[in-house]
C-alpha cells in the first residue's frame, strides 16, 4: 500500500524566515501527491497537487512544493512565513486498491508554528 | 456557492446509543467520504461512496455504516456507540475520487461517554 510519512510533528519557524514541511513517501508506480492545511476549528483545505510534469508545484498562499523522485519527498515550501500561516498540514497520496478503488492516504500532520 | 456542511458540529452521548452525523454538499460531486481524525492518526478513511446507492468500506469501519439515497447527503450511523469512537469527524467530496480536490467540511466533534 501506499503511504506517506511527515517525521515532524511541529516546526517552528519566525515570520519572514522561509519555511520547509517535510514529508516522504512510498508508492509502487507513479506518485499522486497532495497537500492539504487545517486551520483551528475548521476542515481540511487543498494548498497544491502534483500528478506529472514540473517537479516544482505552485499552490495556495505563496505555497509550493517540490517533488524529488530520487529522494522519495515532496516537502512544502514558502519563501516567507507569516503568523498566519501556523496551522496543521497534512501530505496525502493516491492510493489504489487491487480493484480499482482510488482513494488518498494522509501523513500524520505537521504542527506549523509561526512566530512574530 | 457551493459547498459541505456537516451537523452537528458537536455532540455529546452515551455508550450504547445510535448516533447518526449528516453529511451535504451542494458540488454535485458522485464521490463522497468520511474520516476520522485522532491525534497521531491523522486522518482515517471510514467509509467512502462513488455514487448513488454506492457504499464502500474504508480502514476503519467497524462500528460504522453509510447509506447514500441522492447524490447530496452521505450519513454516518455509529450503530452502537463505544468510547472509542471519541473523535472529529470530517466528510468530504470530490469530482474525481483521488486525482481532483477533495473538499471538506467543517467537522463534528463527537464525545461517547
Amino acid at each position: 500500500a501506499q503511504s506517506v510519512a511527515q517525521p515532524e510533528d511541529q516546526v517552528n519557524v519566525a515570520e519572514g524566515n522561509p519555511l520547509t514541511v517535510k514529508c516522504t513517501y512510498s508508492v509502487s508506480g507513479n506518485p499522486y501527491l497532495f497537500w492539504y492545511v487545517q486551520y483551528p476549528n475548521r476542515g481540511l483545505q487543498f494548498l497544491l497537487k502534483y500528478i506529472t510534469g514540473d517537479n516544482l508545484v505552485k499552490g495556495s498562499y505563496g505555497f509550493e512544493a517540490e517533488f524529488n523522485k530520487s529522494q522519495t519527498s515532496f516537502h512544502l515550501k514558502k519563501p516567507s512565513a507569516l503568523v498566519s500561516d501556523s496551522a496543521l498540514y497534512f501530505c496525502a497520496v493516491r492510493d489504489m486498491s487491487n480493484t480499482g478503488f482510488q482513494k488518498l492516504v494522509f501523513g500524520t500532520g505537521t504542527r506549523l508554528l509561526v512566530s512574530p | 456557492d457551493a459547498e459541505i456542511t456537516q451537523s452537528p458540529r458537536h455532540k455529546i452521548t452515551e455508550t450504547g446509543r445510535q448516533v447518526t452525523l449528516a453529511c451535504h454538499q451542494t458540488w454535485n460531486h458522485n464521490n463522497m467520504f468520511w474520516y476520522r481524525q485522532d491525534l497521531g492518526h491523522g486522518l482515517r478513511l471510514i467509509h467512502y461512496s462513488y455514487g448513488v446507492h454506492d457504499t464502500n468500506k474504508g480502514e476503519v469501519s467497524d462500528g460504522y455504516s453509510v447509506s447514500r439515497s441522492n447524490t447530496e447527503d452521505l450519513p454516518l450511523t455509529l450503530e452502537s456507540a463505544a468510547s472509542s469512537q471519541t473523535s472529529v469527524y470530517f466528510c468530504a467530496s470530490s469530482e474525481s475520487p483521488s486525482t481532483d480536490t477533495q473538499y471538506f467540511g467543517p467537522g463534528t466533534r463527537l464525545t461517547v461517554l
